[in-house]
């Protein structure tokens, strides 16, 4: 079975600055996709960026970044120029050939102005 | 467009009691999810509808829970008796397509906070 591992529970970031959230996991899949979802005190989770497995090239979305290491299942977040609405629970996410989403416990960001 | 819908918002109830939420998604989406979020873990799928049909509840606790979409749309789940274990937001998302393919966006609605006493 396919596990999702965030080792860092919470992190902190002072607004404008870069912060890196970590995920790692494990699968002896060859293609999958890789998610990172935002789950803002409101509760509605919504998708930062998506990473497909065999697109060798780091997925982008503005300000969210990744960086991709498909030999060491790494998968982290880069938040560029942070801001207090970047304050969230960020979950990593994992989805196989069984289309099933598999996600990690989550990070809590937090952003100080 | 009107995202995902769910309510009630929060719920409490004592332990054995019954409890249902409901979930209207996303207009067109075919596939829908219910999520278990408990407290400090990710969300765990307990079921998955791809119309009106089940594609997976592999994690549905079947003796007390249930779950259907009647006309592949709106969703209901029941738990029944509840237990304090239950505690936990419910997540309901959907998805466009017809496969629920590997790379589609999950939209997720705003969950439901529910007690168990």
């Amino acid at each position: 079975a396919q596990t999702v591992t965030q080792s860092q529970p919470e992190m902190s970031v002072q607004e404008a600055e870069t912060v890196t959230l970590s995920c790692t996991y494990d699968t002896s899949e060859s293609d999958y996709y890789l998610f990172w979802y935002k789950q803002p005190p409101s509760r509605q989770m919504i998708l930062v960026i998506r990473q497909e497995a065999y697109k060798q090239q780091n997925a982008t979305e503005n300000r969210f970044s990744v960086n991709f290491q498909k030999a060491a299942k790494s998968f982290s977040l880069k938040i560029s120029d942070s801001q207090l609405g970047d304050a969230a629970m960020y979950f990593c996410a994992y989805r196989g050939s069984n289309y099933k989403l598999t996600f990690g416990k989550g990070t809590l960001l937090t952003v100080n102005p | 467009e009107a995202g995902v819908a769910q309510s009630p918002r929060y719920k409490i109830i004592e332990k054995r009691q019954s409890v249902a939420f409901w979930c209207n998604p996303i207009s067109g989406h075919a596939t829908l999810y219910w999520y278990q979020q408990i407290l400090g873990q990710g969300p765990k799928l307990l079921i998955q509808f791809q119309n009106n049909g089940v594609v997976d509840d592999s994690q549905l606790p079947k003796d007390r829970f249930s779950a259907e979409r009647l006309k592949g749309v709106d969703s209901t789940l029941k738990i029944q008796p509840a237990k304090l274990e239950d505690s936990a937001v419910y997540l309901c998302a959907s998805s466009l397509s017809q496969r629920g393919g590997r790379r589609e966006t999950q939209y997720f609605g705003p969950g439901t906070r529910l007690l168990v006493l």
